[in-house]
């Protein structure tokens, strides 16, 4: 059975700051996706890695995908408090039909 | 237009009665889920139909019925709710293959007293 672990499950940092989120799973997969949830709101798709070494940049958010240590990193920059959210990554299992989601990221940016 | 739109957004209901979910996608997907968030937001996959068949079904109490009319619905219906139904209900779509992301409706919050 899939299991997607996330570190930390909360994160409290200032504005200003730098800071990763790490996401492990526990089977083979080369297909990741990273979610954002603001409170009582739905989830927004926010990058998908699709490769191993697959980089991507939004803004002040950078995932990356290393497949053989089956890790996926997001990078926050100069956080600011707009970034205040729940972040999830989500792994696609072997099968290609479902998505297996860590416990998600509680990050508040403080000023 | 709503991509993935569920109704309704909030349900408050008595121990032991029973309710439905609706949920329709208009971005031509053709996989649709059900997912349960609990209280500490961990989200749990409950079914996942393709075209209209079912092609995941997790270990979920029989009480929880998804049915699906055709590929842009998939509405959930409970029987005999219970406390610890209560939780976050989000519906979700998927394009066809893998290596797509999933578009998830804005939740449906249930809360059983």
């Amino acid at each position: 059975e899939l299991k997607v672990e996330q570190n930390p499950l909360f994160l409290s940092m200032q504005e200003g700051k730098n800071y990763t989120i790490y996401c492990n799973y526990s089977t083979t997969s080369d297909r990741l996706y990273w979610y954002r949830q603001d409170p009582g709101k739905s989830l927004e798709s926010l990058f998908v890695l699709l490769s191993n070494g697959a980089v991507k940049q939004e803004g002040r958010l950078m995932a990356s995908l290393d497949t053989k240590a089956r890790l996926s990193t997001l990078h926050i920059t100069a956080a600011v408090h707009d970034l205040s959210a729940t972040y999830f990554c989500a792994v696609e299992g072997a099968s290609g039909s479902r998505l297996t989601f860590g416990e998600g990221t509680q990050l508040t940016v403080n000023p | 237009d709503t991509a993935v739109s569920q109704t309704p957004k909030y349900l408050v209901t008595q121990m032991g009665n029973d309710k439905s979910i609706k949920c329709e996608q208009n971005l031509g997907h053709d996989t649709m889920y059900w997912y349960k968030q609990d209280s500490k937001k961990f989200l749990k996959i409950m079914f996942s139909y393709n075209n209209k068949e079912l092609i995941i079904n997790e270990t979920v109490p029989n009480r929880f019925s998804p049915k699906s009319p055709d590929k842009a619905h998939l509405n959930l219906h409970i029987n005999s709710l219970e406390l610890g139904d209560s939780a976050v209900y989000f519906c979700a779509s998927r394009g066809q293959g893998a290596r797509v992301e999933a578009f998830f409706g804005q939740g449906t919050r249930l809360t059983v007293v």
